[in-house]
């Protein structure tokens, strides 16, 4: 069974800092795709940013993007110019090919300070 | 275009009773599926619907039924609840023959439950 792993139960960083957001995950599958959503206190999970497990070329969003590591089965998300309006929960996901199941890691608490 | 909506927002039970939320998907979606997000975990897949059927299902019991109306909005329907059932429920609709994860996964904002 796929799993999914955030070792960073809170963070806090400055506004206008980096801060980058661990995730692990394990699957058998060689064909899949990574997510990390946002939810804010409002509690609206919104879609921050995706990764399809064929391509090597690490995707990017404007502020957000991810250092994906297939091998290491690894999907680290990077938020430059942090925000305040940053401020959330963020969960890593996982997507098997063919299904509709989005497993979710524990999250990671996000502050940013102002 | 107003996006996935969810009723009702918060509701409380007593262990025992029987409950039903409801989702309407955001427009030109077919698809629905529901999560359970216990206080500080992450979502938990229970099921999804399409074309009216059960298309897939998480690791809950059976008390946790669904049902998915001709114009695909969703209900979520609890049987004797627990005290564990207590959580933030969320759905998310999308279109069956979208793009996996992303035009498949838009959020509505949640029923938050508590059971006594």
């Amino acid at each position: 069974a796929q799993t999914v792993t955030q070792s960073q139960p809170e963070m806090s960083v400055q506004e206008a800092e980096t801060v980058t957001l661990s995730c692990t995950y394990d699957t058998s599958e060689n064909n899949y795709y990574l997510f990390w959503y946002k939810q804010p206190p409002s509690r609206q999970m919104i879609l921050v940013i995706r990764q399809e497990a064929y391509k090597q070329q690490n995707a990017t969003e404007n502020r957000f993007s991810v250092n994906f590591q297939k091998a290491a089965k690894s999907f680290s998300l990077k938020i430059s110019d942090s925000q305040l309006g940053d401020t959330a929960m963020y969960f890593c996901a996982f997507l098997s090919t063919g299904s509709s199941k989005i497993i979710f890691g524990k999250g990671t608490r996000l502050h940013i300070l102002p | 275009d107003a996006g996935v909506t969810q009723s009702p927002t918060h509701l409380i039970k007593t262990r025992g009773q029987q409950v039903t939320l409801r989702c309407s998907p955001k427009s030109g979606h077919d698809t629905v599926s529901w999560y359970q997000q216990a206080l500080g975990q992450g979502p938990q897949f229970i099921f999804q619907y399409y074309e009216e059927e059960e298309r897939q299902r998480g690791n809950f019991p059976d008390r946790f039924s669904g049902h998915q109306y001709p114009n695909y909005s969703s209900e979520l329907n609890v049987n004797a609840l627990l005290l564990g059932d207590s959580a933030l429920y969320l759905c998310a609709s999308g279109r069956a023959g979208g793009f996996p994860g992303t035009d498949t996964q838009y959020f509505g904002p949640g029923t938050r439950l508590t059971v006594l």
